[in-house]
């Protein structure tokens, strides 16, 4: 079956950066995604990754390795409102996203 | 940039009645759209796949009668929810894939509506 694993949920402090990783085994692959959701809020789109390797968007950064099914998200400068949910989601060979059950980051002081 | 909107954001409604919410591709082609359903505290959860002028593809244990699909235009997909019931409220998110790189962005991104919350008294 298609799955998707990610950590529940994770703390860090302001300031300070965190790694969340997902690791996925589905049937075919079409790009992973990553996505910020604040409660009650549907999810925003924050990155995309097809190629192996690591992409930077400002704080926020994302890698991939096809041949190992992991990604992780890397946030650096962590500000209050990074708080929320973050969802990995990986596109299929039919193009229909399977997604994770989100990992919580909370931010303390 | 790609957005999705949806209409109504909110809506209260009647036992027994039908609550069609509207789901726009504003600035791009959307060659597919697919309708989820997220309860609190839980991932979203597929419902349907529709794919412009054909018939959706529904997930197992969602009854097509009851969560109607159309996908009229490649700007626009509509679910109605028929005969609403209590259970039935949730937040519906719709989301557009753009296949074609209309958008600007990469092909096959999938963008997110807002969101329609339901309520059904």
């Amino acid at each position: 079956g298609q799955n998707i694993d990610q950590p529940t949920e994770m703390t860090a402090t302001e300031g300070a950066i965190v790694q969340i990783n997902c690791t996925y085994q589905t049937s075919g692959f079409n790009g992973l995604f990553w996505y910020q959701q604040h409660a009650g809020e549907a999810p925003t789109f924050l990155s995309y990754n097809v190629l192996d390797g690591l992409e930077e968007k400002g704080r926020f950064s994302s890698f991939l390795s096809r041949s190992k099914g992991y990604s992780y998200l890397l946030l650096k400068e962590l500000q209050m409102k990074d708080s929320a949910s973050y969802l990995c989601a990986v596109m299929d060979s039919n193009y229909q996203l399977i997604w994770g059950a989100g990992t919580k980051l909370i931010i303390k002081p | 940039g790609a957005v999705v909107s949806q209409h109504p954001s909110w809506v209260i409604c009647k036992s027994g009645t039908s609550v069609k919410i509207e789901c726009r591709s504003l600035d791009f082609q959307a060659t597919t759209m697919f309708w989820y359903r997220q309860f609190p505290k839980q991932s979203l959860m597929l419902m349907a796949t529709s794919n412009e002028g054909s018939k959706a593809t529904y997930e197992q244990g969602v009854e097509k009668d009851k969560f109607l699909i159309n996908h009229a235009s490649l700007t626009l997909s509509t679910l109605t929810v028929t005969s609403a019931h209590p259970e039935d409220s949730s937040f519906y998110i719709c989301s557009a894939r753009d296949g074609t790189g209309s958008s600007g962005g990469e092909v096959d991104t999938q963008y997110f509506g807002p969101g329609t919350r339901l309520t059904v008294l």
